[in-house]
């Protein structure tokens, strides 16, 4: 099973800052099946990003996502009051599929 | 519009039985694979299970492997998931997921808001 762990925690944050999430995976992932979601309280999750860097249907560009390997990110180039929710990467290229524990943002 | 709805969830008793369905419209079902994925409350996602459009590729998580199964009637655009001798540890909210194209390895794009299944005496 590929672990996946997010760092860090929890980060506390103003609007407008510049954030980079981190998700390292204990082997090797097929990029072209990692993936980062934003989950608030009550609401269903949201795909941000798929295949490590490209955005999904009507995602803002102020999300982008990097990586490869072992080694993946998640930058918010500008926070905005709604960016601030749990971030969780998932692999599928392997299974079990896996999610990483999450990081929350919260407002500063 | 596309749209998700879960239903089955409800209180159970260790080692009871519990069926959950998805209900699935806005897009031919039949053409995607479709996932379960739970949050126990206060706690991360954890993915449960996938089923491939046609049902010929399966997968579990190796928590509910030999006592979840996962299955789909696209007579019917419905996906279900069949609980066996549950446990506290699966006390969670069980969420029904699309993925955004018809790979049984994508991300998933559509979610259903879920339902609650509570496992306690």
């Amino acid at each position: 099973e590929i672990v996946l762990t997010q760092s860090p925690g929890t980060l506390s944050l103003s609007p407008g800052e510049r954030v980079t999430l981190s998700c390292r995976a204990s082997q090797s992932v097929n990029s072209d099946y990692l993936a980062w979601y934003q989950h608030k309280p009550g609401q269903a999750p949201r795909l941000l990003i798929y295949g490590a860097s490209s955005r999904a249907t009507g995602i803002p560009d102020r999300f982008s996502g990097s990586g490869s390997g072992t080694d993946f990110t998640l930058t918010i180039s500008r926070l905005e009051p709604e960016d601030f929710a749990v971030y969780y990467c998932q692999q599928c290229g392997s299974s079990p599929f896996t999610f990483g524990q999450g990081t929350r943002l919260e407002i500063k | 519009e596309v749209r998700l709805l879960e239903s089955g969830g409800g209180l159970v008793q260790p080692g009871g039985s519990l069926r959950l369905s998805c209900a699935a419209s806005g897009f031919t079902f039949s053409s995607y694979a479709m996932s379960w994925v739970r949050q126990v409350p206060g706690e991360g996602l954890e993915w449960v299970s996938v089923i491939s459009a046609s049902g010929g590729t399966i997968n579990y998580a190796d928590s509910v492997k030999g006592r979840f199964t996962i299955s789909r009637d696209n007579s019917k655009n419905t996906l279900f998931l069949q609980m066996n001798s549950l446990r506290a540890e699966d006390t969670a909210v069980y969420h029904c997921a699309k993925p955004h194209i018809n790979n049984w390895r994508a991300a998933s794009e559509i979610w259903g808001q879920g339902t609650m299944v509570t496992v306690s005496s």
